[in-house]
């Protein structure tokens, strides 16, 4: 049982590049989320999904967009990085049954420079 | 809206010492507690959680929390630190539809010998 996954772990872009940050699960939860840590500032959310084919706005989802195609899997994209998305970037899951108690994945360090 | 406040952003204890981090909340009704630790490099763990019931809540690695509602406040406290108690500690609130959570800042532990 792997839990969430995040691929990749590190990455380093240059202003105006593209890229998916790809999150996965084998818990079978129905929520899923990215969050962005930023020092001093604790998590904040980007985007949500509470089932296959559905997203939501977080707290800051400006510069993301994000996809689910499939129970499993959740998918945060950056069409055109900039430097302040520099950041560590957190997937979790979330059983809909436990209300609230989210699992995590190890992070993303994105560098845009 | 929901908003949680962690009023220190560094503390140091001695390895042995007692801890107490603090946090308080906002929120209308019940609140869905939790505490995080995150150690450096890594994800988020999940140290305890309030519902309901019993407002003194055991968490893992000997931590424990106490909900105290006329303050508003859900502090994380452990007896005897260890120097591998030192990490970054989150408290989240629960937030609405889809089991989303509102975190704090957060308080970064350090742990002298």
């Amino acid at each position: 049982n792997a839990g969430v996954t995040q691929t990749p772990k590190f990455r380093v872009l240059k202003t105006g590049q593209s890229m998916t940050l790809l999150c996965a699960q084998d818990m079978n939860h129905e929520y899923m989320y990215w969050y962005r840590q930023d020092p001093g500032m604790g998590l904040r959310l980007i985007h949500y999904s509470v089932g296959e084919g559905t997203t939501a706005k977080g707290e800051v989802p400006d510069g993301y967009n994000v996809s689910r195609l499939k129970k499993q899997n959740f998918l945060l994209g950056l069409e055109s990085a900039a430097p302040s998305q520099t950041s560590v970037y957190f997937c979790a899951s979330s059983p809909a049954e436990i209300l609230h108690e989210q699992y995590f994945g190890p992070g993303t360090r994105l560098t845009v420079t | 809206a929901q908003s949680v406040t962690q009023p220190d952003i560094h503390i140091t204890v001695s390895e042995g010492a007692s801890l107490e981090l603090r946090c308080n909340y906002s929120y209308g009704a019940t609140p869905y507690l939790f505490w995080y630790v995150q150690s450096p490099g890594q994800g988020l763990q999940l140290l305890l959680k309030y519902f309901s019931g019993d407002t003194l809540v055991q968490g893992i690695k000997g931590f424990e929390a106490e909900f105290k509602r006329s303050q508003s406040s859900f502090n994380l406290r452990k007896p005897s630190v260890h120097w591998s108690d030192a990490a970054e500690y989150f408290c989240a609130v629960g937030a609405g539809y889809g089991n989303k959570l509102v975190f704090g800042a957060g308080t970064i532990l350090r742990v002298k010998s």
